[in-house]
């Protein structure tokens, strides 16, 4: 019930593409889902984050939507770029908790230039 | 402003030594949390700390691992007799309030 899965594992997308990332949470106590983008050798940085409360929350190019009844949620890269490639992780949590969050395995993200 | 310092970037020890990773977090950030990471997958919370406090160390192995953050100086990470299945990136996090705002570069530690 802990578990947060994320697909696919590893994304190929041409330059000006969308790309997407999909995850599945089973906890239906999670109220708090962030997205974190790592580049190789750094700490992950926090992207975006959603509430339930919310189906969709968008910040400049970076999108997540949000299905509360079929406990998914997902990101959206639009006119993705080169600099974009990175892996992503998805992650999950109480708010109350927000630092005991659930990772997502992450996403190796290339974008073609 | 210098971000969350992690260091040794990079440790290598024998099976059987201690590891110590140190975190200087952001100037003024009071709360500080430790992840590993292994290869291939997510992070996964070990401890959260405040200035000499621990607050929640539910995802510590019960044994050889321990953590401090005291009032002066970096918060401490200590593996004691460290085996292979050890070996995996440590993430240190700070934050001004409850819930990490930014990430360290991580400390790869390799037990030979």
């Amino acid at each position: 019930q802990q578990q947060v899965k994320q697909s696919p594992q590893s994304l190929i997308v041409q330059k000006g593409g969308i790309s997407i990332i999909n995850c599945a949470y089973e906890n239906t106590a999670f109220d708090y889902f962030p997205w974190y983008q790592q580049f190789p050798g750094k700490g992950p940085a926090l992207l975006i984050a959603i509430r339930p409360d919310v189906s969709e929350k968008k910040e400049g190019r970076f999108t997540i939507s949000f299905n509360k009844s079929a406990k998914q949620f997902s990101l959206h890269i639009m006119d993705s770029q080169p600099g974009d490639s990175a892996t992503y992780f998805c992650a999950a949590s109480r708010m109350d908790s927000n630092y005991q969050l659930i990772w997502g395995a992450g996403t190796k993200l290339i974008i073609k230039p | 402003n210098a971000g969350v310092m992690q260091n040794p970037r990079h440790l290598v020890r024998r099976r059987g030594q201690e590891a110590r990773l140190r975190c200087s977090p952001v100037k003024g950030h009071s709360h500080v949390y430790w992840y590993r990471q292994l290869p291939e997958e997510g992070l996964k919370f070990m401890v959260y700390l405040q200035k000499e406090n621990i607050i929640d160390e539910s995802g510590m192995p019960k044994e050889r691992f321990s953590a401090e953050f005291p009032k002066e100086g970096p918060s401490i990470l200590r593996i004691q007799q460290v085996v292979r299945g050890d070996s995996a990136a440590y993430f240190c996090a700070s934050s001004p309030g409850q819930g990490p705002a930014f990430f360290g570069q991580g400390t790869r530690l390799t037990v030979v």
